[in-house]
């Protein structure tokens, strides 16, 4: 079975500074990758995903994350963070093949004015 | 776009009642989810059903039963509620391979359900 690590439940940044977004996972076959974003009183919305192809993927909104295969990370990215980007972020891992998703527990970003 | 609707934002049952939660998608899609998210805990999977009929146990299913009698329509049950199932619950749909846009699950705004 795999399994997703966030390490960090909260994470305070200033606005306009850069902030990175820890996820590992562990599975014994190849997966997919993805974070999703819930704003307050929302749902979850997808961010970004990485199924195959370029180990870089961009979301719309300036977020990027990285696969790592050796490290097993797919850590989230943003140069320069906004007052809009204050949400919770969950990493969540597929098997190939597979329609369920596996989410780790999420990290709480909030940006200091 | 896809929506994914549920039928309350915010319920209050008491203890041994019988409670249903709704989810309706209008986009055709096969699969569909029931998640609950608690924090410290991320989302849980309880029940998912990949067509009309068919449903399969998630990580904790205990408790909790579903019906999908349409393929728009995907309700989960708890057959006598408990203040253990106070949650946000979340519902998401997922499109076939026919479908398109693989793998990227749409998800309704939750329940948050509180059982005194």
């Amino acid at each position: 079975a795999q399994s997703v690590t966030q390490l960090d439940s909260q994470v305070p940044v200033f606005e306009e500074a850069p902030v990175e977004l820890r996820c590992n996972y562990s599975s014994s076959v190849s997966v997919y990758l993805f974070w999703y974003v819930q704003y307050p009183n929302q749902g979850l919305q997808l961010l970004l995903k990485y199924l195959s192809g370029s180990t870089l993927v961009e979301s719309i909104n300036g977020f990027e994350a990285e696969f790592n295969k050796s490290q097993t990370s797919f850590h989230l990215r943003k140069p320069s963070v906004h007052i809009s980007d204050t949400a919770e972020y969950f990493c969540a891992v597929s098997k190939f093949g597979n329609e369920k998703l596996t989410f780790g527990t999420g990290t709480r970003l909030t940006i200091i004015p | 776009d896809v929506k994914v609707t549920q039928s309350s934002r915010y319920l209050v049952k008491r203890t041994g009642e019988k409670v249903f939660l709704e989810c309706v998608q209008d986009m055709d899609h096969e699969n569909m989810f029931w998640y609950r998210q608690d924090p410290g805990l991320g989302l849980r999977l309880i029940y998912f059903s990949y067509d009309v009929k068919m449903k399969e146990k998630g990580d904790i299913p205990e408790g909790y039963s579903v019906s999908r009698e349409k393929k728009e329509r995907f309700s989960l049950i708890l057959e006598s509620a408990s203040t253990n199932q106070t949650s946000m619950y979340l519902c998401a749909s997922l499109p076939g391979l026919a479908g398109g846009r693989r793998n990227t699950q749409y998800f309704g705004p939750g329940t948050r359900l509180t059982v005194l």
